[in-house]
């Protein structure tokens, strides 16, 4: 069964930067679309950024658009998201998910998805 | 945006019984290219990743138990749990994606009566 691990989540204060990583356990990776997904503490679900599996294609929501850069790198199985000038309102869960219907470029529905990796913005 | 509405917040049923959860979509979620419902269910138990369930409003993910059903379709939809198991006790979030960006349902959180 495919996996996912994300990692890089931290403590940061206002305004300053983290990069998170997505690595996937198996090739399936170099054919996905995938997604970050967050969920602030107790909260619902937020869709925040797509990327096609050959990165011609990126959707951002317009909380991060500007902010946060998603990337990816297929000879490592590997999905990122820059985040820059970080809010206080950006503290979540930050949740890597593949994409099932990656023919059609944009986001579908997702499965599996990774454990998160907690982001925390506070002075 | 496409808003996603669900009701109840919280839900108690006893063990056995129906679960029946409720998402309401502000605009029509049916593409009339393929006449499907673009929307997907997902449970998430206490600190877990949310869990596919079910997409194309209707379709059972891979592993998904048959008590677990969807129906609706254009702005109304249903997630029914025929025989409630203590293990089915969780969050339950609807999402559209049939416009970008995709957004989800609040979330309805399910408890043993």
């Amino acid at each position: 069964e495919v996996q996912l691990v994300e990692s890089g989540g931290a403590l940061v204060q206002p305004g300053g930067s983290l990069r998170l990583s997505c690595v996937v356990s198996d090739n399936s990776f170099r054919t996905s679309s995938m997604n970050w997904v967050r969920q602030a503490p107790g909260k619902g679900l937020e869709w925040i950024s797509f990327i096609t599996s050959g990165s011609s294609t990126m959707y951002y929501a317009d909380s991060v658009k500007g902010r946060f850069t998603i990337s990816r790198d297929n000879a490592k199985n590997s999905l990122y998201l820059q985040m820059n000038d970080l809010r206080d309102d950006d503290t979540a869960v930050y949740y890597c998910a593949r994409d099932c219907n990656s023919p059609r470029p944009r986001p579908n529905w997702f499965g599996p998805w990774g454990q998160g990796t907690l982001v925390t913005v506070s002075s | 945006d496409i808003v996603m509405t669900q009701s109840p917040d919280s839900l108690a049923v006893s063990l056995g019984e129906r679960a029946t959860i409720n998402c309401k979509s502000s605009q029509s979620v049916l593409y009339s290219f393929n006449n499907k419902n673009h929307l997907a269910w997902y449970q998430q138990k206490p600190g877990q990743p949310p869990k596919l369930l079910i997409y194309w409003a209707s379709t059972r993910d891979s592993g998904v138990p048959e008590r677990f059903s969807g129906s609706g379709s254009g702005t109304d939809f249903t997630l029914t749990i025929s025989s409630l198991q203590a293990e089915d006790v969780a969050l339950y979030f609807c999402q559209q994606y049939h416009d970008t960006p995709t957004t989800f349902g609040g979330g309805t959180k399910l408890e043993i009566k």
